[in-house]
């Protein structure tokens, strides 16, 4: 099956620091998404982004397809920011595959 | 629009019991899932269904049994319970196609001691 890396697995920031995670997948993909697991264990969705770049607030998300990679940018963090950041794809139209994440943490 | 509903939150259940998750979703989706997250782990898929009557096996299906009998409703039977299924546990949906997102529910955590 598909092999799905997020880099790093631990991040720890100032309040303000910008940052970036990274999401390898190994094979071609129809969907992928990136969540935010907050401190209270909710998945929210970020974005879907199987292609392309999206931006919302402060958060923006990079998909190369033809590199297997995608990029999530978070800039001036915040606290509510920290949490775990997962990357989700799918190769065969109905389901999800998870990397195992990033564990952000940002400090006041 | 509730979106993704599971009961219950929390549940504790001695070794050999069996329980019943439930599983509910209001936005008319084809596709339902079941997701278990072990502590520091990503999730991984246990049971998922395209529609009603017809479910098929994830990664991890062992020890775990769902029916889907209508669109909106996905159970998740576990029979004679493990510790090795102390877990949280996510149910998930969205519609039928290539290019929609899946959502998910606020899960349940589930001891068994």
């Amino acid at each position: 099956g598909i092999q799905v890396e997020q880099s790093p697995p631990d991040l720890i920031l100032q309040e303000g620091a910008n940052s970036t995670l990274r999401c390898n997948f190994s094979d071609s993909v129809n969907n992928l998404q990136w969540f935010h697991q907050n401190p209270w264990g909710q998945l929210i969705n970020l974005f879907y982004i199987p292609s392309g770049t999206k931006q919302n607030g402060r958060l923006s998300a990079t998909t190369v397809a033809t590199e297997r990679y995608s990029l999530l940018y978070i800039s001036s963090s915040q606290t509510t920011d920290s949490g775990v950041y997962f990357c989700a794809v799918d190769t065969s139209g109905s389901r999800l595959t998870f990397g195992e994440g990033t564990q952000l943490t940002v400090n006041p | 629009n509730a979106g993704v509903t599971q009961t219950p939150k929390f549940r504790i259940l001695k070794i050999g019991q069996s329980m019943t998750l439930q599983c509910t979703q209001d936005m008319n989706h084809n596709y339902m899932y079941w997701y278990r997250q072990d502590p520091g782990m990503g999730l991984k898929l246990i049971y998922y269904s395209v529609g009603a009557g017809i479910t098929d096996k994830g990664e991890v299906p062992n020890g775990y049994n769902v029916s889907r009998s209508t669109t909106e409703d996905f159970p998740l039977r576990l029979e004679l319970a493990a510790p090795s299924q102390t877990s949280v546990y996510f149910c998930a949906s969205r519609l039928r196609g290539l290019a929609y997102e899946q959502y998910f529910g606020p899960g349940t955590r589930l001891t068994v001691t």
